[in-house]
């Protein structure tokens, strides 16, 4: 089975430009996590779905900062406009929910942002 | 605030002894615990939970243990093997906050062969 997949797996952008991260979650499952890594704070939650809706995005830095998840198979994270402080490594997950038992997060391989 | 504490940062352990990773938590509320591996420019892959109700699980070569009045759990690998040696994050969550995971900051373990 294909696990979860992220695009691209490296961008360099210069600050002030618009960037987008791509998700494509498990067949079958029904969250989605954006999670960002950084040396000063670690894996942090930004956001997460269920069943395409946004539960929580608490995490959520600021406004410059928006995700979207169109279909069950599909997330963007955008970032407009970038700044360099926004350079880390951005990872996708996805679960499954089964009645009356906890599910694991699979998480993609990451997408590493730099922000010059 | 840190909800979740790796206190150490790194382990160096010989092949075919024993690995103790350990991990303490502050919000009771956790009920489900999780241990991932991450290699260099992978995600985190996941290893082996535990639920609240137990107090150890095992898997191969991966036993964590959960001592809730201490608010402490541990993985333990037996034997090590050079493979084994990644980041390891240790990870709760609360059915009341909606199964958000949160890390640790993660234990660098070596395996020397």
């Amino acid at each position: 089975d294909a696990g979860v997949i992220q695009s691209p797996r490296h961008e360099v952008t210069e600050m002030g430009q618009e960037v987008t991260l791509r998700c494509k979650p498990i067949s079958g499952h029904d969250y989605l996590f954006w999670y960002r890594q950084t040396m000063m704070r670690g894996l942090e939650l930004l956001i997460y779905f269920n069943n395409n809706v946004p539960i929580d995005d608490s995490g959520m830095p600021e406004d410059r900062f928006s995700a979207k998840m169109p279909n069950a198979s599909f997330s963007t994270l955008k970032i407009q406009p970038s700044e360099p402080r926004d350079s880390a490594v951005y990872f996708c997950a996805s679960s499954r929910t089964v009645p009356l038992s906890n599910q694991p997060q699979h998480f993609g391989d990451g997408t590493r942002l730099s922000i010059l | 605030d840190q909800q979740v504490k790796q206190n150490s940062p790194s382990l160096s352990v010989q092949e075919g002894r024993i690995s103790i990773l350990n991990c303490d938590y502050t919000n009771s509320m956790f009920d489900y615990f999780l241990w991932y591996k991450k290699y260099p420019a992978e995600g985190p892959t996941f290893l082996i939970s535990i639920s609240s109700i137990k107090d150890k699980n095992e898997d191969g070569r991966f036993t964590v243990f959960l001592n809730k009045s201490a608010k402490h759990l541990s993985l333990h690998i037996v034997p090590s093997q050079p493979g084994d040696s990644a980041v390891y994050f240790c990870a709760a969550s609360a059915h009341e906050y909606g199964n958000k995971l949160v890390f640790g900051a993660g234990t660098i373990l070596r395996v020397k062969s």
